[in-house]
């Protein structure tokens, strides 16, 4: 079945830093969606991509969706500590939603 | 505007008992999904309907896992004898797009 392959598993970064993670596959997508998980919570959506080399932003987050239609990655610029948490990807192909493993975010003040 | 409502946010049972999950969707979505989050195996997409119809249960991982949906508005995931092994967050999510929208679990613990 369709697989995703979201690295870095973690991250540890300072306050301040940029950010970036990425999926791959080794199916086509036609959807790329982002998502972010607090500790307690549902994931929430960050930002949906529809189009192959589609570069969406939401605020300090940009997103793009591989040439390839097989990869995309995240950027989150000058990172705060509210940016912490579990960050998801998501395909959509022909079949169901897939999800990635998550990338989870620590920021040290 | 509400989003998905799932209750209860935690449930704790003994091995054995049956579960009830339930699901309210966000009015107007048409497709709901129930999802088994873990550690060890992240998200896993149990079971979707779209306009109150089970599509995809292939993710139901056996048996004594069973899911409804009686009208637009409400669904519901049952454990029907508990084990262990189903301890996880289990999430309800809908859409009318390609934009999942999920809500804040519930918590299952079987002791």
């Amino acid at each position: 079945g369709q697989q995703l392959n979201q690295s870095p598993q973690s991250m540890f970064i300072q306050e301040g830093e940029d950010v970036s993670m990425n999926c791959t596959s080794s199916s086509i997508f036609n959807t790329w969606l982002w998502y972010k998980q607090e500790p307690g919570e549902g994931p929430v959506l960050l930002i949906a991509l529809y189009k192959a080399g589609e570069l969406t932003s939401n605020g300090r987050l940009t997103a793009q969706f591989g040439i390839t239609r097989k990869d995309s990655f995240l950027n989150i610029s000058a990172s705060i500590p509210s940016d912490v948490g579990i960050y998801f990807c998501a395909g959509q192909g022909a079949q169901k939603l897939v999800f990635g493993q998550g990338t989870r975010l620590t920021i040290n003040p | 505007d509400a989003g998905v409502i799932q209750s209860p946010r935690h449930e704790v049972t003994e091995m054995g008992q049956e579960v009830t999950l339930r699901c309210k969707p966000i009015s107007g979505h048409n497709s709901l999904f129930w999802y088994r989050q873990t550690m060890m195996r992240g998200l896993e997409l149990l079971i979707y309907f779209n306009n109150n119809v089970p599509i995809d249960d292939s993710g139901m991982p056996e048996d004594r896992f069973s899911a409804k949906m009686p009208n637009a508005s409400f669904s519901t995931l049952k454990i029907q004898p508990s084990e262990p092994r189903d301890s996880a967050v289990y999430f309800c999510a809908s859409t009318r797009t390609r934009k999942l929208f999920f809500g804040s679990g519930t918590q299952l613990s079987v002791l």
